[in-house]
């Protein structure tokens, strides 16, 4: 069985920095590409970023261009999502979500088809 | 960036009837578009993918149809575990992946 779960959310000042983690088991992890997802609670998805399996392959939204960064740990089977000079407005439900698998000829065209549960970052003053 | 619009808002329909949500993409995503289903309080979970495929463990009441712009999801018979927000996301042109602002189907 496929589990994604997110740590690191927490309370945190504007202009200060947050680092997600999201462990995974029950697949090969090092052979796919991974997403993270936010959510306003009560509002809708947005996608924020993504890598390759190999790190190669990232993507963000204009939103946090800049401000973050995604990167993986393959041993330990870990993506993570470094944020800086926060933001009142990244405040949301962050969710890593599963992307293909390295030899999908479609390559990141695809949806995501296994989310953890979510990590919530407040930043406010 | 394409742009995702989901219609109706909020739908309301009675256990046992069909659901049918709609959802427009601003330029053509071929058949990109993948469906998912959250539930309050849990995550999104992959409904339909490619347009009309049914990702694993999906019951064959959902069905999924369209390409380019215009998509629909279709619930053939309502069951009471259906009632939930239902978005559209387009995965053809990235960054960024695009999802709709989501429908919410209520129970009538």
């Amino acid at each position: 069985e496929v589990q994604l779960v997110e740590s690191g959310g927490n309370l945190v000042q504007p202009g200060r920095s947050l680092r997600l983690s999201c462990v995974a088991s029950g697949f090969t992890f090092e052979d796919y590409a991974m997403h993270w997802v936010r959510q306003v609670p009560g509002k809708g998805l947005e996608w924020v970023s993504g890598i390759s399996w190999n790190s190669d392959i990232i993507g963000f939204a204009d939103s946090v261009e800049g401000r973050f960064t995604i990167s993986r740990d393959n041993a330990k089977n870990s993506l993570y999502l470094q944020m800086n000079s926060l933001r009142v407005e990244d405040t949301a439900l962050y969710y890593c979500a599963k992307g293909p698998v390295y030899y999908d000829v479609n390559g990141f065209q695809n949806s995501f088809d296994n989310w953890g549960q979510g990590t919530l970052v407040s930043v406010s003053s | 960036e394409v742009v995702m619009t989901q219609s109706p808002a909020t739908l309301s329909v009675s256990p046992g009837e069909r659901a049918t949500l709609s959802c427009r993409a601003s330029q053509s995503v071929s058949s990109n578009l993948a469906w998912y289903q959250q539930k309050p309080g849990q995550a999104p979970r992959l409904l339909i993918y490619a347009a009309s495929a049914r990702a694993t463990g999906i019951p064959a009441r959902f069905s999924g149809s369209g390409s380019g712009t215009d998509f629909t999801l279709t619930i053939s018979s309502l069951q009471s575990e259906d009632f939930a927000v239902y978005y559209c996301q387009q995965y053809d042109d990235w960054p960024p992946y695009t999802f709709g602002q989501g429908t919410k189907l209520e129970i009538k």
